[in-house]
């Protein structure tokens, strides 16, 4: 069975300051791995995804996050935070399952969140 | 530009009444999902659909029924609400096996409460 662990809840930066949010996972196969942001009020947004090519991903508003197997890891960074990144993060593993159908698709496993504090 | 709607932003219901959650999206997906989202616990599946006419029970499906009669849309049924069930729920949408990445589009959701 697949799950995954944010590490904190919360995390609270400074504006221009770097911004790390941890994810542990486990899977018994290889994994894709997301990172989805939730601003106030709005649904989840892609941010980036690792699908088994480069271990570094890079995603949309500066944020890149690294696979690494050996530590079953996936952390989410930003150089330099801004107001704007504000929200929820959440850290999501997706295994393919089977189902009666005969067909697969990718059950998506969520962290719990972790939420984003940007101060001024 | 991809797009997943869901019928209301904010509904209140009864205890006891009969509650349908639509959603619809445009990008002709075979998968289609209902999440709660509730604070603390992330999103957990309560239903999913792989064709017109197929379901599935996701983790938490006690309480909830689901339809799906047409391909771009999935309806959420709450039999009997219940004040536990006040929840933010969220719908999403997939391509079908073969798409090699399984990333879901998500809708803005609905912020239930029943009281």
């Amino acid at each position: 069975a697949q799950s995954v662990t944010q590490l904190d809840s919360h995390v609270s930066v400074s504006e221009g300051t770097p911004v790390l949010l941890r994810c542990n996972y486990s899977s018994s196969y290889s994994p894709s791995l997301f990172w989805y942001v939730q601003h106030p009020n709005k649904g989840l947004q892609l941010l980036l995804k690792y699908t088994s090519a480069a271990t570094l991903v890079k995603g949309i508003n500066g944020f890149e996050a690294e696979f690494k197997k050996s530590e079953t890891s996936f952390h989410l960074t930003k150089p330099s935070a801004h107001m704007s990144d504000a929200a929820e993060y959440f850290c999501v593993v997706s295994d393919r399952t089977a189902h009666a159908g005969g067909t697969s698709y990718g059950k998506l496993t969520f962290g719990q969140g972790t939420i984003l504090t940007v101060h001024p | 530009d991809v797009k997943v709607t869901q019928s209301s932003r904010y509904l209140v219901k009864r205890t006891g009444e009969k509650v349908f959650l639509e959603c619809v999206q445009d990008m002709d997906h075979e998968n289609m999902f209902w999440y709660r989202q509730d604070p603390g616990l992330g999103l957990r599946l309560i239903y999913f659909s792989y064709d017109v006419k197929m379901k599935e029970k996701g983790d938490i499906p006690e309480g909830y029924s689901v339809s799906r009669e047409k391909k771009e849309r999935f309806s959420l049924i709450l039999e009997s609400a219940s004040t536990n069930q006040t929840s933010m729920y969220l719908c999403a949408s997939s391509l079908l096996a073969g798409a090699l990445y399984y990333e879901q589009y998500f809708g803005p959701g609905t912020r239930l409460t029943v009281t």
